[in-house]
């Protein structure tokens, strides 16, 4: 079982949508979570991190997190072309620095 | 400096050389991780320093790969004798220390490695 699960898309949505990605994690003792961005070619990029169950807004994108549930999703609003990128969830356990990402999800942007 | 530095940006090699690959981490940032990804593949775990400790090698995936980090800041992922199948790119990640909730960990910008 892997520890960071995510579907791996693509996902398409029209620009000006909402764009939902989900990501579920395995291990209960994960503390940390973060959303990274990566483009074609390009390293991942952190945009968002949250660590506490409930919501947490950053302009367009809203991280959601469910420790009972296990779970962890991004939220962009407003989607634009510019944000066509795969997107990685990656988790850290409490106490232990290593990360685990998931296999990423694929986001198309459509004109 | 100011990111990640990593060393060469891209790396062409023959069949059976050792290569080095560099990485310089944030500035006071003592957690130093090394990735490596596939064409189109998921970022693999391959080791992680923190300050003096030792290292986590559990993701190296043979005895041809080692990594050292000198004076708790520097690495330097070292593959010998390499394998077409270790054509990646190869990530180097660094975050601040400790058992704290808020370490983010942030990329360099990769060395792409291909064996020919």
């Amino acid at each position: 079982q892997k520890e960071v699960e995510q579907n791996s898309g693509p996902l398409s949505v029209p620009e000006g949508a909402i764009a939902s990605l989900n990501c579920t994690y395995s291990d209960r003792g994960s503390q940390s979570f973060f959303w990274y961005r990566q483009y074609s070619g390009k390293s991942p990029e952190l945009i968002m991190s949250i660590y506490s169950n409930g919501d947490k807004e950053d302009g367009r994108f809203t991280a959601q997190l469910n420790k009972a549930s296990q779970y962890v999703s991004l939220l962009i609003r407003d989607s634009q072309p510019s944000d066509s990128a795969t997107y990685l969830c990656a988790v850290r356990l409490y106490n232990f620095n290593k990360f685990y990402f998931g296999s990423g999800t694929k986001l198309n942007v459509k004109p | 400096g100011a990111g990640v530095s990593q060393s060469p940006s891209n790396k062409v090699t023959e069949k059976g050389k050792d290569v080095e690959l560099r990485c310089d981490p944030i500035s006071g940032h003592t957690a130093l991780y090394w990735y490596r990804q596939s064409l189109g593949q998921g970022l693999e775990f391959l080791i992680y320093f923190q300050g003096n400790s030792a290292p986590d090698k559990s993701g190296l995936p043979s005895d041809r790969f080692s990594a050292e980090r000198t004076g708790g800041s520097v690495s330097t992922l070292t593959i010998q004798r390499t394998q077409q199948e270790d054509s990646a790119v190869y990530l180097c990640a660094s975050s601040l220390a400790g058992a704290r909730a808020n370490t983010e960990a942030f990329f360099g910008q990769g060395t792409r490695l291909t064996v020919v």
